[in-house]
């Protein structure tokens, strides 16, 4: 158990639609990370935050949205889905730059 | 764009041999770090290896980075059939901390 927990474990949902996925970073933690996993483009960086502040965007798309909250728990708002949205989406936790990155056990976006 | 590429790309073998993979990666980093992941599920970070070490041991795993030819390797010693799952390379490149992902080395271990 490597102490980050997202939620829902898996989402199934319409073309069109709006979800939120959820991470609670590991206790103490103050930098969490979005990543999405797709057959064909591998892991790929979205965004960072560090204690509540965007730090660093990736390939996130601008359907894509992400905030931390003042208890450091972050949320990803995939907005507008398209088929080509499903994915698996990771939520990583870091004590600080240069530290080891946690993972959460991930949730599996389909669109239908 | 991945800045990790991981090779070979598959790998089988008996339990009890050895698993050696390597990462390439193309700018200057922080450090690398090797992640596994089992069929679809999360990452479980393995070792993080600093730019100025060059060895790594935690394990059965064994770790080296060569900063000079930008790469790693990774070595399992005495595979279990546990050990099969997907290995992936993560290079920090001191972007606060992002890391970019090779494409991944999947090792199947069979009894």
């Amino acid at each position: 158990d490597s102490g980050v927990t997202q939620t829902p474990k898996h989402l199934i949902t319409a073309t069109g639609q709006r979800v939120t996925l959820r991470c609670s970073p590991r206790s103490g933690d103050l930098s969490v990370y979005w990543y999405q996993q797709s057959l064909d483009q591998g892991l790929q960086f979205l965004i960072h935050y560090y204690n509540g502040e965007e730090r660093a965007k990736g390939n996130i798309l601008e359907r894509f949205s992400a905030q931390q909250f003042p208890d450091l728990h972050s949320e990803l708002n995939l907005s507008s889905l398209e088929l080509g949205d499903s994915a698996l989406y990771f939520c990583a936790s870091s004590r600080r730059q240069g530290h080891e990155a946690f993972f959460g056990q991930g949730t599996r976006l389909t669109v239908v | 764009s991945q800045q990790g590429e991981e090779d070979p790309q598959a790998l089988s073998i008996q339990e009890g041999e050895n698993a050696t993979m390597n990462c390439s990666y193309k700018t200057s980093i922080n450090n690398l770090q090797w992640y596994r992941q089992n069929s679809g599920r999360g990452l479980v970070h393995l070792i993080l290896i600093r730019s100025n070490e060059r060895e790594k041991h935690s394990g059965r795993l064994r770790v080296t980075l060569d900063t000079s030819k930008k790469s790693s390797s990774l070595l399992i010693t005495a595979s279990r059939a546990a050990d099969t799952a997907s290995y992936f390379c993560a290079t920090d490149a001191g972007s606060w901390g992002k890391l970019q992902f090779g494409a991944g080395t999947q090792v199947v271990v069979t009894p």
